[in-house]
């Protein structure tokens, strides 16, 4: 699977737009990018990926370079809950047989959501 | 809603001490996973099962082995407990693409 790069920390102040960067420029062209991200004491929760088109759901905007290089995930109105560390992960699609169908997590992005 | 429970929330055991960590799912989900977490290390793999009896290793599988004799049930070993094996234990599952279910978590203290 490709290696991320994401900065340790962020800040966002709530209401406004949190954009959290992530590198992958050793992605190979069938290699998804997904977003998850762990509030304290909790396990990791899924977000959104993608394959190299944009995609919304509920939760944030993940915008894909059209070089698939690097990713964008969105929190259009950041709030206090969503102070997390935010995992930036590729890896190959799933039904892969054998082992496949792992998902290998970084270190993440402490994002802090302020008053 | 999909849910995933490990077994206990904490447990304290003395080194050189057998433990089991249980997790199971009730979403009849092929892959299973069980991650150790800790501080500045993100979560590692250390081993993964995408079939009843089947296994793989995963980044950091030394000093741990497991087990999956059910569909729904996938048990982290350690053999004999060290206290660099002092962490959190994540399990997870999944059917398909995309989303990974986490459990709470189980945090391992080894004295």
């Amino acid at each position: 699977d490709a290696k991320t790069t994401q900065p340790p920390s962020m800040d966002c102040a709530e209401g406004r737009a949190a954009n959290l960067p992530c590198n992958h420029s050793t992605i190979s062209g069938n290699e998804y990018v997904y977003w998850y991200r762990q509030i304290h004491s909790q396990g990791p929760q899924y977000i959104i990926h993608g394959l190299k088109n944009n995609e919304t759901n509920e939760m944030a905007s993940l915008i894909i370079t059209e070089d698939r290089k690097s990713s964008t995930l969105i929190l259009p109105h950041a709030t206090l809950r969503d102070t997390a560390v935010y995992y930036c992960i590729v890896r190959v699609a799933w039904g892969l047989t054998g082992g496949g169908n792992k998902l290998t997590f970084g270190t993440g992005t402490q994002l802090k959501v302020e008053l | 809603d999909v849910k995933v429970t490990q077994s206990s929330r904490y447990l304290v055991k003395r080194t050189g001490e057998k433990v089991f960590l249980e997790c199971v799912q009730d979403m009849d989900h092929e892959n299973m996973f069980w991650y150790r977490q800790d501080p500045g290390l993100g979560l590692r793999l250390i081993y993964f099962s995408y079939d009843v009896k089947m296994k793989e290793k995963g980044d950091i599988p030394e000093g741990y082995s497991v087990s999956r004799e059910k569909k729904e049930r996938f048990s982290l070993i350690l053999e004999s407990a060290s206290t660099n094996q002092t962490s959190m234990y994540l399990c997870a599952s999944t059917g398909g693409p995309g989303e990974l279910f986490f459990g709470e978590g189980s945090r391992l203290t080894v004295l």
